[in-house]
């Protein structure tokens, strides 16, 4: 059964401290997903990318977050500084994104999500 | 502009009795849409999705949702619903043309027992 897998599944850190999150999309998808979750915001696009090339990071806050995908089975996402208001589960989401000449369907498979404290 | 609107913030119901949440969307064109369900301190899941067949898709759990273009409507149904049902709902909407997707902002429905 595949599945999406994100590291680590929690982590503390200290405001100022960099902060890495990893994505393992499901092999043979196309397109990955980043999401934030907190209780104020809801659900946040943050970026997405096909074929690993950024497609969209309007939901990013550029000045310190940063988003890669270095080779097809992984997914990077950087924090650097981090600051409380960081603080937010963070979803990785994969699929195999197929477009007709008015559609696309864009069917995602979530990860668990990583937990973010910064204090 | 494109949107997504879940009409019902929170929606309870008793174990047994129907279920009907809310979604309505804005489009200059076709689009495709998806219901994911989020129960708690999980990721989400697909429940069904649209995208240009039949208009009334069936997911899992039970779950449905009718596709009606001239009410630009998307609402998930089950007809008796069940303890864990309870979770948080979200309806997506996804445009090719500017390469979108758009979450509404999600329905948490309560199962009373």
């Amino acid at each position: 059964d595949a599945r999406v897998t994100q590291t680590p599944r929690h982590k503390v850190t200290e405001m100022g401290q960099e902060v890495t999150m990893r994505c393992q999309p499901i092999l043979g998808h196309n397109t990955v997903f980043w999401y934030r979750q907190t209780m104020m915001q809801g659900l946040e696009l943050l970026a997405y990318f096909r074929n690993r090339a950024p497609l969209d990071d309007s939901g990013m806050p550029k000045d310190r977050f940063s988003a890669e995908m270095p080779d097809a089975t992984l997914a990077t996402l950087k924090i650097q500084p981090s600051e409380p208001r960081d603080s937010a589960v963070y979803f990785c989401a994969s699929g195999l994104v197929l477009t007709a000449w008015d559609r696309a369907d864009y069917e995602q498979y979530f990860g668990p999500g990583t937990r973010l404290t910064v204090t | 502009a494109q949107s997504v609107t879940q009409l019902d913030s929170h929606v309870s119901v008793s174990e047994g009795t129907p279920v009907l949440l809310r979604c309505n969307y804005s489009s200059s064109y076709s689009p495709s849409l998806f219901w994911y369900v989020q129960h708690p301190n999980k990721g989400l899941q697909l429940l069904l999705k649209y995208t240009s067949a039949a208009t009334l898709v069936k997911g899992i759990n039970g779950f449905e949702a009718e596709f009606k273009k001239s009410e630009t409507s998307f609402h998930l149904t089950k007809p008796s619903a069940h303890m864990s049902d309870a979770a948080e709902y979200f309806c997506v909407v996804s445009l090719t043309r500017d390469d979108k997707i758009i979450f509404g902002k999600g329905t948490r429905l309560h199962i009373l027992p």
